[in-house]
């Protein structure tokens, strides 16, 4: 089965630390996944993607990810938290099977970043 | 702003009651996704349709029912409506194929008394 996990419930940064909020895979053949970010009362926002080639992404916000095959991570990351990254993040990977092109998300991970 | 609307924004209503949420998709995008969103189950692919057509179906229950209409706008019908129906439900929409990215609107709350 394809899935995604996100292994903390809740992140606490200081701001102007790096952030790192953790996601690993679970697929058949290559994955393509993303990071979104829901804040409060919201909709979750496209953050970035990975599909194919650079295994570093660069996204929305300063946000970045590294794409590791081998262990099968997608680990999204900030060089400088700011306390309005605080948010609930989310990882997917794209469902490959059928005609279909639906997320498979994760649990999610709080983030909270601290003045 | 996405460019994603979903209508209304709350939605509170009584367990046996039928309702409706509406989705506009993007200028363009063909694919529409419903998504439920709740504590317990986090957020689930209800279904997809893509030009009018349904395109996949995940934990939709047999109590909702969905379409695309020919100017490309969806609806997702919940009736019956229980207790544990209560979630946030959202609409994405992507253009057609491929790895794109989905766009989402700012979700409809629905609360069942």
């Amino acid at each position: 089965a394809q899935s995604v996990a996100q292994p903390e419930d809740q992140v606490n940064v200081a701001e102007g630390n790096p952030l790192t909020v953790k996601c690993t895979y679970s697929v058949s053949g290559n994955p393509y996944l993303f990071w979104y970010v829901q804040y409060p009362n919201r909709g979750l926002q496209f953050l970035l993607k990975y599909i194919t080639g650079d295994n570093l992404v660069k996204g929305s916000y300063g946000f970045e990810a590294e794409f590791n095959k081998s262990q099968t991570s997608f680990h999204l990351k900030k060089p400088s938290a700011i306390v309005s990254d605080s948010a609930l993040y989310f990882c997917a990977v794209r469902d490959k099977r059928g005609a279909t092109n639906k997320l498979i998300f994760g649990t999610g991970t709080l983030l909270a970043v601290q003045p | 702003d996405s460019g994603v609307t979903q209508t209304p924004k709350h939605l509170i209503t009584a367990t046996g009651q039928r309702v409706t949420l509406r989705c506009s998709p993007r200028s363009g995008d063909l694919s529409v996704y419903w998504y439920q969103q709740s504590l317990d189950q986090g957020l689930q692919f209800l279904i997809q349709y893509y030009n009018g057509e349904e395109r996949a179906k995940g934990n939709i229950l047999e109590r909702f029912s969905a379409q695309q209409f020919p100017d490309l706008h969806s609806e997702l019908n919940l009736s019956s409506l229980e207790l544990g129906d209560s979630a946030l439900y959202f609409c994405a929409s992507s253009v057609a194929g491929g790895n794109n990215e989905q766009f989402f609107g700012p979700g409809t709350r629905l609360t069942v008394l």
